[in-house]
């Protein structure tokens, strides 16, 4: 069965620390994998998009990461800012498919 | 160049009703996907359109539930004679015709609620 896991559920955070999200998945045959972040009442922006064959891709504080043997991939955040609150996504595509597997996310909130 | 826009974006629907969201693509854009997101959920695949023809449904339930995406015009996921649980959220995304991988751009959502 496809699935995107991802933890913590959620996660709090002061301002200017750093923190990882983590995303496991089954989903095959895998051809990319997508880091969203979703703020309320707003739809998924992506933030990196990786193929089997990168391990580490960045957006300026965002950097991710991905092992595709063992599965897992995970979301660094640094130096975090109060607009860093949302939720981020991690979601996964089939190879030769067009539909998308989204994770629950990560309720991340960032305190003054 | 405007992103994805999606109206309304609140509907409030009795049981019994229709519901029609409409998505209207970033310009340049042909492949029009509608997600669906329940309370405390990850966003579920329901159906991919290209212009006039619908490429993968596979995720779209059978009954009640259908989708166009006609030549001219946005692309429409109507429900019909909706249930309590057809209350969700209901995301559109589009991305331009291009072989391998590609982005997709999300629309603000729909948000349905079903009395």
């Amino acid at each position: 069965k496809n699935q995107v896991e991802q933890s913590p559920q959620s996660l709090i955070i002061l301002e200017g620390k750093n923190c990882t999200l983590q995303c496991n998945y089954t989903v095959s045959p895998f051809s990319n994998l997508r880091w969203y972040k979703q703020d309320t009442g707003r739809g998924p922006v992506s933030l990196t998009i990786m193929t089997f064959s990168e391990n580490t891709k960045s957006n300026g504080r965002y950097t991710a990461t991905l092992d595709a043997d063992t599965k897992q991939s995970s979301l660094h955040i640094t130096a975090s800012q109060l607009s860093d609150s949302a939720s981020y996504i991690c979601v996964v595509s089939l190879t030769g498919a067009n539909n998308l597997f989204f994770g629950t996310g990560t309720r991340l909130t960032v305190i003054p | 160049n405007a992103g994805v826009m999606q109206n309304p974006r609140h509907l409030v629907r009795r049981r019994g009703q229709e519901a029609r969201l409409r998505c209207s693509p970033m310009k340049g854009h042909s492949h029009v996907y509608w997600y669906r997101q329940l309370p405390e959920e990850g966003l579920k695949f329901m159906v991919y359109l290209q212009k006039e023809n619908i490429i993968d449904e596979s995720g779209m339930p059978k009954e009640r539930f259908s989708a166009e995406f006609p030549k001219e015009g946005p692309s429409i996921l109507r429900i019909q004679q909706v249930v309590r649980g057809d209350s969700a959220a209901y995301f559109c995304a589009s991305s331009p015709p291009s072989r391998g991988f590609y982005e997709q751009y999300f629309g603000p959502g729909t948000r349905l609620t079903v009395t």
